[in-house]
């Protein structure tokens, strides 16, 4: 079975650092882009960015871009995204998704993680 | 990066057809991705391309484009389709962006 799993919540103080984590399995790791989603509290789903594990090729939302990292270990089939100094304004649920169909003019997230919930308060 | 346009929220009456648009300049060049968000779950992808489903998604779900707008129609809606839909695209340097998201509800 093809499935991305996330690690558990979190709960985290403003200006702590987080590293969560999303296993691919069932699938070539380095063979699909994974990418990054953020949904607020009762918000809509937000772009963050995505990796090419095969040669960690990144690409960020403008939106994001120097807020978090995105890495990848492909020895472990695994994808993370990580903050150096948490806001509160953090507090989301993260999901990972694989980017299963792609052609010239198209693409999409076929596969997505269960979430993870970070909450960041004092 | 585009923006892309959804309608906030629509309704339909049980077994009627309904259409959730998405506009958005990246549409002129990119197929728009369609996903379905319940309550508590994780999205599921519910159309993407030029009209594709993923297995297991029924055939009453459809998808179309036309200049700068996407939409996703289903036709003979169920009580089971209410959620929350958002469509995706991408631009020319690989910068993907959702749209606001579409609150459906079946009456």
């Amino acid at each position: 079975e093809v499935q991305l799993v996330q690690s558990g919540a979190e709960v985290k103080k403003p200006g702590e650092s987080l590293k969560i984590s999303c296993k691919g399995s069932g699938y070539s790791f380095t063979s699909y882009w994974i990418g990054w989603v953020r949904q607020m509290p009762g918000k809509g789903l937000e772009w963050m960015g995505i990796i090419y594990p095969g040669d960690s090729d990144t690409r960020y939302s403008p939106s994001f871009q120097g807020q978090v990292t995105i890495s990848a270990d492909k020895s472990i089939s695994t994808a993370y995204l990580q903050w150096s100094s948490l806001k509160a304004s953090d507090t989301a649920m993260y999901y990972c998704v694989r980017l299963g169909y792609s052609g010239y003019d198209y693409d999409a997230f076929d596969i997505w993680g269960q979430g993870t919930m970070v909450t960041v308060s004092s | 990066s585009s923006e892309l346009t959804q309608d906030p929220a629509v309704s339909v009456a049980l077994g009627q057809t309904v259409r959730i648009t998405c506009q958005g300049d990246s549409l002129r060049s990119y197929y728009a991705s369609w996903y379905q968000q319940k309550p508590g779950q994780a999205p599921v992808l519910v159309i993407y391309g030029k009209n594709n489903r993923p297995s297991g998604i029924p055939d009453r779900f459809s998808g179309s484009s036309s200049g700068n707008t996407a939409s996703l129609t289903i036709t003979g809606a169920q009580a089971e389709d209410e959620a929350d839909y958002y469509c995706n695209s991408r631009d020319s340097s690989g910068i993907r962006v959702f749209g606001g998201g579409t609150k459906l509800t079946v009456l």
